[in-house]
Formats: structure tokens, sequence, C-alpha cells
């Protein structure tokens, strides 16, 4: 069964720990993507990975971290140096980079981050 | 970089209403693409419309891109229950190597049956 996992659905964890978000693609796709969603505030990039062991900022990358080891996978941690944590994360991913017909996203189902 | 603004943020239609949401921007688009939210779920890919003045059709859905390529629209013919969620549009950038999208903020559409 092809697709994007993200586990876990829910997780709680205290303020000012590290937490580390799980996100693996069985697509073959080259690139992979991290979501923030917050009520009424669409979904902002966070960091996105075109290629294995290369990543770029997206537009709120400051208190998260990423690592891109292996192509079908792309975990994200949340600081504790992230602010506002509490949050729905959305993993994505997309097939051959550089065809605009190749530009679909597929997401995974999310993790729901609360942070006490 | 690239902001899109979207309206309405929430429409509540009648079962049978019609439902239009639209895209804009202050600069020229490459390319838009429409994605659907059902409530507790995960965004799912509609639509991607590149060319300007493109006009694609899904059955009751009718997605537009305008001819200077600024602005878009999702259009919903008759609306059903099942059409309940939060669509979305995301401006791509010129693609190549570094493709990424940025999301407006969505519309809710709530259907009364």
């Amino acid at each position: 069964d092809g697709g994007i996992t993200q586990s876990p659905k829910y997780l709680f964890r205290k303020e000012g720990q590290n937490v580390t978000l799980s996100c693996e693609q069985n697509l073959n796709h080259d690139a992979m993507y991290w979501y923030r969603q917050d009520p009424g505030q669409g979904l902002r990039l966070i960091y996105y990975s075109q290629i294995v062991n290369d990543f770029q900022k997206g537009d709120i990358a400051e208190g998260y971290s990423v690592s891109r080891e292996k192509k079908e996978s792309f975990p994200l941690t949340v600081t504790s140096a992230q602010k506002n944590p509490t949050a729905f994360y959305l993993c994505a991913s997309r097939g051959a980079s550089g065809l605009l017909s190749y530009n679909e996203q597929f997401f995974g189902p999310g993790t729901r981050l609360t942070v006490l | 970089g690239q902001q899109v603004m979207q309206i309405p943020q929430y429409q509540h239609v009648q079962e049978g209403e019609d439902f239009t949401t639209y895209c804009n921007s202050s600069t020229t688009l490459s390319n838009i693409q429409w994605y659907k939210q059902r409530p507790g779920g995960h965004p799912v890919f509609l639509i991607q419309l590149v060319k300007s003045g493109e006009v694609k059709k899904q059955k009751r859905l009718t997605f537009q891109f305008g001819e200077a390529k600024k602005n878009s629209s999702l259009h919903i013919t008759a609306t059903q229950t099942t059409d309940v969620g939060t669509y979305f549009c995301a401006a791509g950038n010129s693609g190549g190597s570094n493709y990424k999208l940025t999301f407006g903020k969505g519309t809710l559409l709530t259907v009364n049956p």
C-alpha cells in the first residue's frame, strides 16, 4: 500500500522538551516537505528537501530542525526554541522534480502536537 | 516571497446552492494548485492550472486561472454535503529542483442539508 505515514497521530510533550515527528514515504518521491497548520492560518512551510542529504528552510524554520539521510524518511524535530509548538504538522512528498506535471503533493495524515 | 490571498474565509450554503472561492496574488503566478481538506483530514490535491485563462472542470467543480495569471477561482455547482471541507489554493514557484508551494489561508465550506 503506497503512501505517506506519519506517527504518532497525537503527541503530548512538556514544555522545554525536544520532540521528533516521523514521516516516511514509499512512493519513491524525491522531494519532501513539512508544513505547520494552525486554525485559520492555512499551511505554512517549515522545511523542504529535494534530494537526500540536502534541505532548505521554508518560511517558518526557526525552532525546527530536519534531516534527510534516506530518500524515504524526513523527520522533523521541534526544539525547545520553538515558542508556540502546539499545532497540526503535515508532511508531504512530490514526485519527479523539474516537471510541472509532477508538482502534485501527497500529504500524510498529520501529527497533532500539544505542548503542555 | 509569494503571497496569495484567499476569500472568503468561511462560506455556509444550503445544499444545492453554488459556491465560489477566490485566490488573488499581487504578482504573476507560475502555476496554481487547489487542494481540499475534509474536517479532521489532510489536504488532497484537486488540480493544477498553468496556462493563462485556463479553465478545467471536474464534474461539478470548475477551476479558472486568470488571464494575467494573478488570480484563480474554484466554483462548485449545486453543492452536496460531501463537498464540506476547507479548500486551499497554493501558488507554485517557477519549478525546477527547488519547487515549493505557498498556500492561501483557505475557505471553509459548510453545507446545510
